[in-house]
C-alpha cells in the first residue's frame, strides 16, 4: 500500500525551528518528486515546496523561502522540511504529497495524513 | 502568480441531483504545446488531508467514481458531480500547476440541502 506518515509537528515559539518529516512506503520514493502543502486552520491550501527525486532540484513559495529548507534522504525514504524563524502565519497543518516522475509538476496524487505545527508564545 | 477562484463558495445539493462548482483561472493554464490543462480537483473531507479526483482538467484519478467529472480549458473550468450522494459531503478544491507559484482555489463547501 502507498502511504505518507508526517511527523515533527510541535508547538513552537516564534521565531522557533521545527524539523517536519514524512516516511514513505509502498513505492519507489527515489524516482517521486515529493512536496509539501500546508493549511492554517479553517483556511485553505497552500502550496510551500518541492523537492525533484534526487533531491537536485527544489522549489519554495515566496512566503517560506529563505527560511524552510526542504530535503529528502532516499535511503531511507524520508522527505524532511526543516522551518526556522517560524511566524504566526506559519502555523497549519502540513501535507506531504507525492508528486510525479521526473517533474516540479504539483500534481499530487498522495497524501498524508498531517502534521499540525502550532507558532505561539 | 495565477489566481484561481471559484464559484459559489458554497453550495447545497438535494441527494441524487447535480452538483456543479466553477473554477476560473487569472491565465491561461492550457499548454498549447501538448494541448493539456494544468488544472486539478480535490476533495477534503472533514480532518482528512485532500485527495486527488480529477487532473488534466478531465482524466479522473484511478478509483475515483465516474459521478465526478471535470470538463473546461484555458481559464474557465467546470467540477460536477451528477448524482450527489452523502458520502460526497466536503470541501472541493481547484488547483494549477501550470506554473509556480502552484496555487489552489479558495475551496467549495459542498453540503446536503
Amino acid at each position: 500500500e502507498v502511504q505518507l506518515v508526517e511527523s515533527g509537528g510541535d508547538l513552537v515559539q516564534p521565531g522557533g525551528s521545527l524539523r517536519l518529516s514524512c516516511a514513505a512506503s509502498g513505492f519507489t520514493f527515489s524516482s517521486y518528486t515529493m512536496h509539501w502543502v500546508r493549511q492554517a486552520p479553517g483556511k485553505g491550501l497552500e502550496y510551500v515546496s518541492a523537492i525533484s527525486g534526487n533531491g537536485d532540484s527544489t522549489y519554495y513559495a515566496n512566503s517560506v523561502k529563505g527560511r524552510f529548507t526542504i530535503s529528502r534522504d532516499n535511503s531511507k525514504n524520508t522527505l524532511y522540511l526543516q522551518m526556522g524563524s517560524l511566524r504566526d502565519e506559519d502555523m497549519a497543518v502540513y501535507y506531504c504529497g507525492r508528486g510525479q516522475i521526473g517533474t516540479l509538476l504539483a500534481l499530487m496524487d498522495v497524501w498524508g495524513q498531517g502534521t499540525t505545527v502550532t507558532v505561539s508564545s | 502568480d495565477i489566481v484561481m477562484t471559484q464559484s459559489p463558495d458554497s453550495l447545497a445539493v438535494s441527494l441524487g441531483e447535480r452538483a456543479t462548482i466553477n473554477c476560473k483561472s487569472s491565465q491561461r493554464v492550457l499548454n498549447s504545446s501538448n494541448n493539456k490543462n494544468f488544472l486539478a480537483w480535490y476533495q477534503q473531507k472533514p480532518g482528512q488531508p485532500p485527495k486527488l479526483l480529477i487532473y488534466w482538467a478531465s482524466t479522473r484519478e484511478s478509483g475515483v467514481p465516474d459521478r465526478f467529472s471535470g470538463s473546461g480549458s484555458g481559464t474557465d473550468f467546470t467540477f460536477t458531480i451528477s448524482s450527489l450522494q452523502a458520502e460526497d459531503v466536503a470541501v472541493y478544491y481547484c488547483q494549477q500547476y501550470y506554473r509556480t507559484p502552484y496555487t489552489f482555489g479558495q475551496g467549495t463547501k459542498l453540503e446536503i440541502k
